[in-house]
């Protein structure tokens, strides 16, 4: 089945230092959206990107839609303790009845104060 | 808080025994799915059921059954536990069959522990 290759595993940042991650696929994608995961709880939607090459921002958060539709990568400008948790790409197709999501392995997050 | 609901938060069982993982979806969501989360797989998707009908299956096993029931809460029974099965079980909705615009709402999880 499809998967996705996300990375890095994890990274150990100083806060306000940016960080970056990516994801990639084997095959395309018609919708790229990124989900954060805090301890304790279920991952939550932080941005959705509908297009190829398309460019979103949420606050301090920027992503982008790859032109290949096979990737993806999210910035998190100067950092700040509560942006630690787990961070999971995730690829949907439309077919047929199903809307599931594929979901990368995550990229955990940790903010030195 | 997502709206969505899961019971129980922790369950402890042995090997060889059987399960039931429940789910509230979000008033008004038809769509539910199930996922399962442990250390080294990340997220996978196991199955998805719209108004109480079976529309999309993923990885999951022969010994893991769910459905939904008419009030659209959903149950994922898990029999002959392995060692293996031991993972945080998600449940998410999302109001259309599709969900469209990608965004699912998670419930907190339900987290096995087979000894």
């Amino acid at each position: 089945g499809q998967q996705l290759n996300q990375s890095p595993q994890s990274m150990f940042i100083q806060e306000g230092e940016d960080v970056s991650m990516n994801c990639t696929s084997s095959s395309i994608f018609n919708t790229w959206l990124w989900y954060k995961q805090e301890p304790g709880e279920g991952p939550v939607l932080l941005i959705a990107l509908y297009k190829a090459g398309e460019l979103t921002s949420n606050g301090r958060l920027t992503a982008q839609f790859g032109i290949t539709r096979k990737d993806s990568f999210l910035n998190i400008s100067a950092s700040i303790p509560s942006d630690v948790g787990i961070y999971f790409c995730a690829g949907q197709n439309y077919g047929g009845s199903q809307g599931n999501l594929i979901f990368g392995k995550g990229t955990k997050l940790s903010v030195k104060p | 808080d997502s709206g969505v609901t899961q019971t129980p938060k922790h369950l402890i069982t042995a090997t060889g025994q059987r399960v039931t993982l429940r789910c509230s979806p979000r008033s008004g969501d038809l769509s539910v799915y199930w996922y399962q989360q442990s250390l080294d797989q990340g997220l996978q998707f196991l199955i998805q059921y719209y108004n109480g009908e079976e529309r999309a299956k993923g990885n999951i096993l022969e010994r893991f059954s769910a459905q939904q029931f008419p009030d659209l809460h959903s149950e994922l029974n898990l029999s002959s536990l392995e060692l293996g099965d031991s993972a945080l079980y998600f449940c998410a909705s999302s109001v259309r069959l599709l969900a469209n615009t990608g965004e699912l709402f998670f419930g907190e999880g339900s987290r096995l522990t087979v000894l």
